[in-house]
Formats: C-alpha cells, structure tokens, sequence
C-alpha cells in the first residue's frame, strides 16, 4: 500500500523559504518509472501542479515558479523536498505530494498540509 | 487561470446523469491522456479516471470518461449525493513538460 505525508511549517513570513518534506512508504523511488510531484491548491482556487521529481532525479518545475523552486530527493529515507523562496501571501495554499507512474498518472496523494504565508 | 476550461459549476438530480467538459489544446489534451479526479472539501484529490476512461479500482462503473481532440469529459450517471465534490481534469503539457489542471467544477446534487 502506497502512502504520502506531507510535513513541514504551517505559517511562514513574507520573504521566508519555505521548505516541505514528503515522506513516503509502499515504494521506492529508485524504481524505474516512479515520481514524486507536489501540487497545491490556494483556498477556493484550482490545483496547481508545482515540480516533479524522477527515479532517475530528472526534474520539473512549473515554469511561472520555476526560479523559486527546488526539489530533491533522498532514497535511503524515502523523502523528497520541495523549497518555494521568497514566499508571498499569494503562496498561501495547502500544498499535496503525490505519486507519479508515468501513463497511470498522480494516482495516490498525500493528505495535504496547509502553508499560511503572513508576517 | 487554468490552462484547461472547465466549468465553475453542474448540477443535477438524484438518479440523473450529469457530464462535466474539459477543453485544453494541442499540446496536453490533444496529445496525452487525461485524468479526472474528485476531491472533497479537506481532503486529498483522488484519482477517479486515468489514461483518459480508466477506471481505478474501487471506482464504481458510474463514473466514466472520454477524449476526443483537444477536449474530455467526464460522465456520472445515477447520481448520489454523495458525488457532491469538486471534479478536477489533468493532463501532461508537452510545451510546459509538465502537468496542467483545470479550474475545478462543483458539482450540486440537487
């Protein structure tokens, strides 16, 4: 059974980076075709997908947050990270990591932590 | 604004069949799958159709979908009420080399 956690803080300032960890069982992210994504949704506005890492640690990022955003991975704790800089009111969201295999799509998500961006 | 249109809302009645439209372009919906998932109020989105009319399981056969050009949609036949949520569509963009959403549709049961 695949499961997904989002950790990380609930209220950061304006200007802060914030950094999220998404911990992960049920598989691994050295096999072949796996990835992990995060996505957030802003209260009462669409799912916005973020970055997306690979088994291969081939990266995405969503082009309009590409200069802000970092992910990486790390498979000995079955965790990827996600930091967003210099972090704005707007960035408030609750913030998802899913599960990427690759035709099948994000089929299993975390259940979601919520960032409050406020000085 | 999402890059794919979805509309803001769709309603209907207990036992109806409601149709809930994605429209996006060459570059995701024309050339990749979609994928539809519904998410409840504080809770995760969960996958309900995946490479464009595939079904999870566990995902009962009243939920189904189609594709056809740059455009998808999603079918929900004798509706319950607890098929109240938000329906969101996905697709891959190759021009982005990464996923795109639509804006979400609420669907009222009635």
């Amino acid at each position: 059974q695949i499961t997904l956690k989002e950790s990380g803080p609930t209220l950061v300032k304006p200007t802060q980076t914030l950094t999220l960890t998404c911990t992960f069982s049920g598989f691994s992210l050295n096999t072949f075709g796996k990835g992990v994504a995060w996505i957030r949704q802003p209260p009462g506005k669409a799912l916005e997908w973020l970055a997306l890492i690979y088994w291969d640690d081939n990266k995405r990022y969503s082009p309009s947050l590409r200069s802000r955003l970092t992910i990486s991975k790390d498979t000995s704790k079955n965790q990827v990270v996600l930091t967003l800089t210099n972090m704005d009111p707007v960035d408030t969201a609750t913030y998802y990591c899913a599960v990427e295999e690759g035709l099948d799509g994000m089929d299993v998500w975390g259940q979601g932590t919520t960032v409050t961006v406020s000085s | 604004q999402s890059v794919l249109t979805q509309p803001p809302s769709a309603s209907g009645t207990p036992g109806q069949r409601v149709t809930i439209s994605c429209s996006g372009s060459n570059s995701n919906i024309g050339r990749n799958y979609v994928y539809w998932y519904q998410k409840f109020p504080g809770t995760a989105p969960k996958l309900l159709i995946y490479r464009n009319n595939q079904r999870p399981s566990g995902v009962p056969d009243r939920f189904s979908a189609s594709k056809s050009g740059t455009s998808a949609s999603l079918a929900i036949s004798g509706l319950r009420s607890e098929d109240e949520a938000d329906y969101h569509c996905a697709a891959w963009d190759d021009s982005l080399s990464g996923w795109v959403f639509g804006g979400g549709t609420k669907l009222i049961v009635l």
